[in-house]
């Protein structure tokens, strides 16, 4: 069956280093992988797309790495602050998108 | 960047009663909106998926005599639960895509349903 995994429900980091966050999945062969951010009671708000093509991306101190051989995808927030503690979503699907459950990353002062 | 609205935000209801929930695409036409749910500290869940125009595709598991999904416009889609029961209280969010296949999508706000 199909799999989306995230490695840890919940990461703890100081604020200033680098948060990295890991998403896996089998039975897939997506054509590209997304990132959100979910507050709190809130709709996830799209961050990043990363094709099959394309081994990393970025987006200010955001960067994405996919691996299609180790059908893996890397997240990483650099500087991190305390404003960017949120949950982080991975998502794959074509059509019909699917997603991880999440991390709840938490950036302390 | 493009946006999605829901309405109501936030609503109870009695066991047995309906509930509509509206998903407007506000500044862009939506070819295809979804429908997810999302229990407490749970991911979000697909539902459904619709196109304009055309019957919801369901996902196994989701009863679609009891989530009746309408998607009568390219910028409106709506959800109405039948009979809500206590176990169908959760959040429930849309999003909406501009075009087929590969691309971002545009999540609403959400919508927190609680049944009594």
């Amino acid at each position: 069956s199909q799999k989306i995994e995230q490695n840890s429900e919940a990461l703890n980091i100081q604020e200033g280093k680098t948060a990295t966050l890991t998403c896996n999945y089998t039975n897939y062969s997506p054509a590209y992988l997304q990132w959100y951010r979910q507050d709190p009671g809130r709709g996830p708000v799209f961050l990043l797309l990363i094709r099959e093509n394309e081994k990393e991306k970025r987006k200010e101190r955001l960067k994405v790495t996919f691996d299609t051989t180790l059908k893996q995808s890397l997240f990483h927030i650099t500087a991190s602050q305390p404003a960017d503690s949120a949950t982080y979503l991975c998502a794959l699907g074509d059509n019909d998108m699917r997603f991880g459950a999440g991390t709840r990353l938490t950036v302390k002062p | 960047g493009a946006v999605v609205s829901q309405h109501p935000s936030r609503v109870i209801c009695k066991s047995g009663t309906s509930v509509k929930i509206e998903c407007r695409s506000l500044d862009f036409q939506a070819t295809t909106m979804f429908w997810y749910r999302q229990f407490p500290k749970q991911s979000l869940m697909l539902m459904a998926t619709s196109n304009e125009g055309s019957k919801a595709t369901y996902e196994q598991g989701v009863e679609k005599d009891k989530f009746l999904i309408n998607h009568a416009s390219l910028t409106l889609s709506t959800l109405t639960v039948t009979s809500a029961h206590p176990e169908d209280s959760s959040f429930y969010i849309c999003s909406a895509r501009t075009s087929g296949g590969a691309g971002e999508q545009f999540f609403g706000p959400g919508t927190r349903l609680t049944v009594l």
